[in-house]
C-alpha cells in the first residue's frame, strides 16, 4: 500500500465546475504539501499546511490530522487549471513522499 | 531571484556514459532536494542536503548515482555508468529553512539511449 494515496487519477470538469482532490496518507508528518505540475513540466508548491485549512484564490486546500486526509478544492475552474496535482507528506526533516498525483482537465 | 536554476534541461546520452546534472539552489535557502519522476513511479526523493550536508541519501537507487553539494550554491547528481532505465526527468528543489515550502527547478530530461 502506498504511504500517500490521491483520488481520483484522473478528473475531467467543464469550466466553472468545483472540484474536489482527496489525498489520505499513513505516515506521520510534520506538514501536509500540495504542488501543481503544468504541462510543461514545472512544478510549483500551492499550500503546505498542518491544520485547518488555507485558502489562495479559488484554491483551498483542507486537512484533517485525526482521519490523516486532506482535500484540494477549486472553485469556479477554469481550463488554465488543467495539471497535474500533487499531494506530498512531508517528514520532519522536510523530505516528501509523493502520491502518484492526479491529472485535472478542464474543458471550456 | 531567478529561482532554482537547473542545467541542462535536456540530456540525451549513450548507456555506460557519465551523466552529470547540476543545480543552483535559490540565494540563502538551506536546504536542496534531489527528486527523480518516471511514468511508473511518479516523484521520489533521491538525496538531500542541510546546509550543503548530506541527510538521507537512501533514496539514491545504487552506487551508480552519486550527489554532491560542495557549498551552498552549487550541487551536483552524477550517474556512471548511465543505463537506459535511469531515464527520468530529474527536478533540484530549494528550500529555505525547515518547516517552509520549497521551490522546484524546471527538471533535467534525462534520456539514455
Amino acid at each position: 500500500k502506498n504511504e500517500v494515496e490521491q483520488s481520483p487519477q484522473n478528473l475531467t470538469a467543464q469550466e466553472g465546475e468545483f472540484i474536489t482532490i482527496n489525498c489520505s496518507y499513513s505516515v506521520g508528518i510534520s506538514a501536509l504539501h500540495w504542488l501543481q505540475q503544468h504541462p510543461g513540466g514545472g512544478i510549483v508548491s500551492l499550500f503546505m499546511l498542518s491544520s485547518g485549512k488555507k485558502k489562495h484564490g479559488r484554491l483551498i486546500a483542507t486537512i484533517n490530522i485525526q482521519e490523516k486526509h486532506s482535500s484540494l478544492h477549486i472553485t469556479a475552474s477554469h481550463p488554465r487549471d488543467s495539471a497535474v496535482y500533487i499531494c506530498a507528506a512531508g517528514g520532519s526533516q522536510g523530505n516528501l513522499i509523493f502520491g502518484k498525483g492526479t491529472k485535472l482537465s478542464v474543458k471550456p | 531571484d531567478a529561482g532554482v536554476i537547473q542545467s541542462p534541461r535536456h540530456e540525451v546520452t549513450e548507456m555506460g556514459q557519465e551523466v552529470t546534472l547540476r543545480c543552483k539552489p535559490i540565494s540563502g535557502h538551506n536546504s536542496l532536494f534531489w527528486y527523480r519522476q518516471t511514468m511508473m513511479r511518479g516523484l521520489e526523493l533521491l538525496i538531500y542536503f542541510n546546509n550543503n550536508v548530506p541527510i538521507d541519501d537512501s533514496g539514491m537507487p545504487e552506487d551508480r548515482f552519486s550527489a554532491k553539494m560542495p557549498n551552498a550554491s552549487f550541487s551536483t547528481l552524477k550517474i556512471q555508468p548511465s543505463e537506459p532505465r535511469d531515464s527520468a526527468v530529474y527536478f533540484c528543489a530549494s528550500r529555505p529553512v525547515l518547516g517552509t515550502e520549497a521551490f522546484f527547478g524546471q527538471g533535467t530530461r534525462l534520456t539514455v539511449v
